[in-house]
Order: C-alpha cells, then sequence, then structure tokens
C-alpha cells in the first residue's frame, strides 16, 4: 500500500535559518504530492502540491520537487520566520478515475522557530 | 462560502454513549471525506463520497461507526458505543472531482470519550 516517511521533529531553528524537512514516499502509479501547514489552533491547509515527476511546488518562501528516482518530497525554505511555526504534513493521494483522491499522510514534523 | 465546517468543534461523552458529528462542505464540492488524526499522528483516511454515494471505507472504520450524505450536501458520522480509543480529532475534507484538485479541510471535532 501507500506510505508516507517524514522527517521527525521537533525542528527547532532560530528565525532567518535554513529550513529542510525530509519526505519519501512509497505508492502505486503516478500519484500527486502535497505539503500541508497547521498552524496551531487551525486546520490543516495546503502549502503546495507538484503533480508528477520533476514539477517543483511553491508558495510563501517554501519549495519541493517531486523526484520519482529518489521517490522523495523534500520541504525547504531559505529564511523560516518565528510565524512559519506550525506542523507540517508531507501528503500523497490516490488516484481513482484519473482524479486526486483520498490522501495518505506522514505523522507530521514540529517547526518551531525563535527569534 | 467561508470553507468547510465542522460542528461541534469539540465533544467530551461517556464511554458506552453515541455521538454523531456534522460535516458542511464548500458548496460546489461534490466530493466528501472523513479523516481522523491521534496525537503525534498524521490524518488517516476513514471513509469517502461522491455526491450521496459511498464510495470507500478503511479498515478503521468499525462497524460502529456510520457515516452518511444524504443528497449529497453535508455528512453525519455517528460513532455508536463509544470507547476511549475512540479519542481523536475528526476531520473533514472536501474537493471537487477532477485531476490536480485540492482537498480543503475544516478544522476538525475533537473527541474526547471518559
Amino acid at each position: 500500500g501507500n506510505s508516507v516517511t517524514q522527517m521527525e521533529g521537533p525542528v527547532t531553528l532560530s528565525e532567518e535559518a535554513f529550513l529542510t524537512i525530509n519526505c519519501t514516499y512509497t505508492a502505486t502509479g503516478y500519484p500527486s504530492l502535497f505539503w500541508y501547514v497547521q498552524y496551531p489552533g487551525e486546520g490543516l491547509q495546503l502549502l503546495l502540491k507538484a503533480t508528477k515527476a520533476d514539477d517543483k511546488g511553491s508558495n510563501k518562501g517554501f519549495e519541493a520537487t517531486y523526484r520519482k528516482e529518489t521517490t522523495s518530497f523534500h520541504l525547504e525554505k531559505g529564511s523560516v520566520q518565528v510565524s512559519d511555526s506550525a506542523v507540517y504534513f508531507c501528503a500523497l493521494s490516490d488516484t481513482s478515475g484519473g482524479s486526486n483522491y483520498k490522501l495518505t499522510f506522514g505523522k507530521g514534523t514540529l517547526l518551531t522557530v525563535n527569534p | 462560502d467561508t470553507g468547510v465546517s465542522q460542528n461541534p468543534r469539540h465533544k467530551i461523552t461517556k464511554r458506552g454513549q453515541n455521538v454523531t458529528f456534522r460535516c458542511d462542505p464548500i458548496s460546489e464540492h461534490n466530493r466528501l471525506y472523513w479523516y481522523r488524526q491521534t496525537l503525534g499522528q498524521g490524518p488517516e483516511f476513514l471513509t469517502y463520497f461522491q455526491n450521496e454515494a459511498q464510495l470507500e471505507k478503511s479498515r478503521l472504520l468499525s462497524d460502529r461507526f456510520s457515516a452518511e450524505r444524504p443528497k449529497g450536501s453535508f455528512s453525519t458520522l455517528e460513532i455508536q458505543r463509544t470507547e476511549q480509543g475512540d479519542s481523536a480529532m475528526y476531520l473533514c475534507a472536501s474537493s471537487r472531482t477532477g485531476m490536480n484538485t485540492e482537498a480543503f479541510f475544516g478544522q476538525g471535532t475533537r473527541l474526547t470519550v471518559v
């Protein structure tokens, strides 16, 4: 079956530090890949996505590239801010009838950014 | 449209009682999903609907759990004879059908069984 393995946290960084959160996956077929973020007290929000190999998703300074050869989708940001403190989830989608549907999530990585 | 809405936000119940949660998806979304999230874990898929049809149920969904989506709009998730192991955050999400679609999540219902 499908699975997602992501770097265990917690991760603590100083403001303006470089961030990498590793994510690897196992899947049949050609899934789409996602990073979701959960800020304290809020629901899951889509941060970025990539739908095919070599695609790069980007949003709010975060980037991740769909690497089929290494089955990876690592999240990076060049300079984190205190407001980036949140839990980050890597996920992949199954496809049914040619469309994305259910998501398989990693366990999440708690990021804390200190001033 | 304010997004996916879930009610209640919190529910405390005694073991053995039945509980029901409601999810109102984004109005034009024909797919609706339920997930469960326990502390320190990512969300786990429970079930999904395309319009009013329940198309898939996870093995996590024991026979004490039932979900409905009458008329293809809002959905309810009922847990009968709750157990302490049912304590979790129950998340609802909705999406359109099609490639490259995004699932939008509600804020969840936190269930505590005492």
